[in-house]
């Protein structure tokens, strides 16, 4: 089955740095991409939409310049988190569309531990 | 996209079949319905999706209502690498293609 890799499995990081997760497709190539953050014992949050060569699509109440989004080519989508905070700490998940298909095809998620 | 509603939680013996209800009374002749599934600490995991007629696939099946006001995800022999969060979504599908998660239920598998 298809396969996205999502980089780092975790990330502790000091209050004000800024911290890149990478997401990639590894044997399809991914028209859309989705960001999702999820806190604990709760559901998943989606945050953005992203086409590959187009600027992303955010969701309400999520702040494009603190969660700065790129889908460069059709294998990678990064989420930049700016400026991290405490509050910013949260599993971020991210996810794949192939044209057409009617599936999404999930990373393993990122835990993001801001100090 | 119709709301979806799931139970909070059920529980399962190992070996036996299990029904996941959902509920999506204002889903529309477009929308799909989908099931995925996350294990703790872990991305949500395809299961199953269909449309308007019932679906089998090797993880599941899905028997949806005639009138597609419900769903059930039907595990045929539940495991304990079963238990996880279920979710049951619908959305329109097509261009605007997106996930909408719920609260989901969290499956239980007794040994």
């Amino acid at each position: 089955g298809a396969v996205v890799s999502q980089h780092p499995s975790w990330v502790i990081c000091k209050s004000g740095t800024s911290v890149k997760i990478e997401c990639r497709s590894l044997d399809f190539q991914a028209t859309t991409m989705f960001w999702y953050r999820q806190f604990p014992k709760q559901s998943l949050m989606l945050m953005a939409t992203s086409n590959e060569g187009s600027k992303a699509t955010y969701e309400q109440g999520v702040e494009k310049d603190k969660f700065l989004i790129n889908h460069a080519s059709l294998t990678l989508s990064t989420l930049t988190v700016t400026s991290a905070h405490p509050e910013d700490s949260s599993f971020y998940i991210c996810s794949a569309r192939a044209g057409g298909r009617e599936k999404l095809f999930f990373g393993s998620g990122t835990q993001l531990s801001v100090l | 996209d119709a709301k979806t509603t799931q139970p909070n939680s059920m529980e399962s013996n190992e070996e036996e079949p299990v029904h996941l209800p959902c509920n999506h009374s204002t889903i529309s002749g477009t929308d799909y319905i989908h099931w995925y599934r996350q294990l703790p600490s872990q991305g949500p995991e395809y299961v199953i999706h269909g449309l308007t007629s019932n679906v089998n696939n090797r993880m599941a099946s899905l028997a949806i209502a005639e009138d597609r006001k419900s769903s059930t995800l039907i595990l045929h022999r539940a495991t304990l690498r079963d238990a996880a969060v279920y979710y049951c979504i619908s959305n329109s599908g097509g261009s605007n293609y997106k996930l909408t998660f719920g609260k989901g239920t969290l499956l239980t598998v007794n040994p």
